[in-house]
């Protein structure tokens, strides 16, 4: 299986927002609503920010959105906020009974 | 809350098999619609799915690894296990274990172990 297309970096302004795409196949992003979103900064466990495509566990900011539209899912972040540097990925439940990740991307608050 | 802690070696030889249980506490690892993961992170790369157990036993593998895993499960002892063989360089990771909702989602994750595979 192949991982899920993300770009490798994005960069906003603090107060921007900003979009991460994850683009995979009819296999999985497009396949299911089971997309999930991770936040990892240097050194750390990564954190779930969104699951099933568009919501959001308990405790994360609603600064944090996900979508879904084809085979791409996309990651908004509002409000940029300094904190939110970090590099973030994308996963996907596939039809193989398989999970799949995105390659990650680095995003930077400037 | 559920919480997960990793133990392992930090170093194994090349050829050899790398070795990991994953202990639960906070919950049951028999607690239905939860998986349990692996997952690993080559220094300076990305995520890479190694595969999941349900407590039954029934097991989910990333292919491009499925030839060298074996994901196991002990729920007398709320733990699960990974065996990855004939390991490389390009098998240096941190490896994270991860309770899983159903095949949907990871969280909570255990704080990770850096595994290097060296002579």
């Amino acid at each position: 299986q192949s991982a899920l297309t993300q770009p490798a970096s994005v960069s906003g302004s603090p107060g921007q927002s900003i979009t991460i795409s994850c683009t995979g196949t009819s296999s999985d992003v497009g396949g299911y609503n089971f997309v999930s979103w991770y936040q990892q900064h240097p050194g750390k466990v990564p954190k779930l920010m969104i699951y099933d495509v568009s919501s959001r566990p308990s405790g994360v900011s609603n600064r944090f959105s996900g979508s879904k539209s084809g085979n791409t899912a996309s990651l908004t972040i509002s409000g940029l906020q300094a904190e939110d540097e970090a590099d973030y990925y994308c996963s996907s439940y596939t039809t193989s009974n398989t999970l799949v990740f995105g390659g990650g991307t680095k995003l930077t608050v400037l | 809350q559920l919480q997960l802690q990793e133990s392992g070696p930090g170093l194994v030889k090349p050829s050899e098999t790398l070795s990991f249980t994953c202990t639960v506490s906070g919950g049951s690892i028999s607690s239905s619609s939860y998986y349990w993961g692996w997952i690993r992170q080559p220094p300076g790369k990305g995520l890479e799915w190694i595969g999941s157990i349900y407590y039954s036993g029934s097991t989910y593998y990333n292919p491009s690894l499925k030839s060298r895993v074996i994901i196991s499960v002990d729920t007398s002892k709320n733990q699960f296990s990974l065996k990855l063989n004939s390991v490389t360089a390009a098998d240096t990771a941190v490896y994270y274990c991860a309770s899983m909702w159903e095949l949907r989602w990871f969280g909570p994750w255990g704080q990770g172990t850096l595994v290097t595979v060296s002579s």
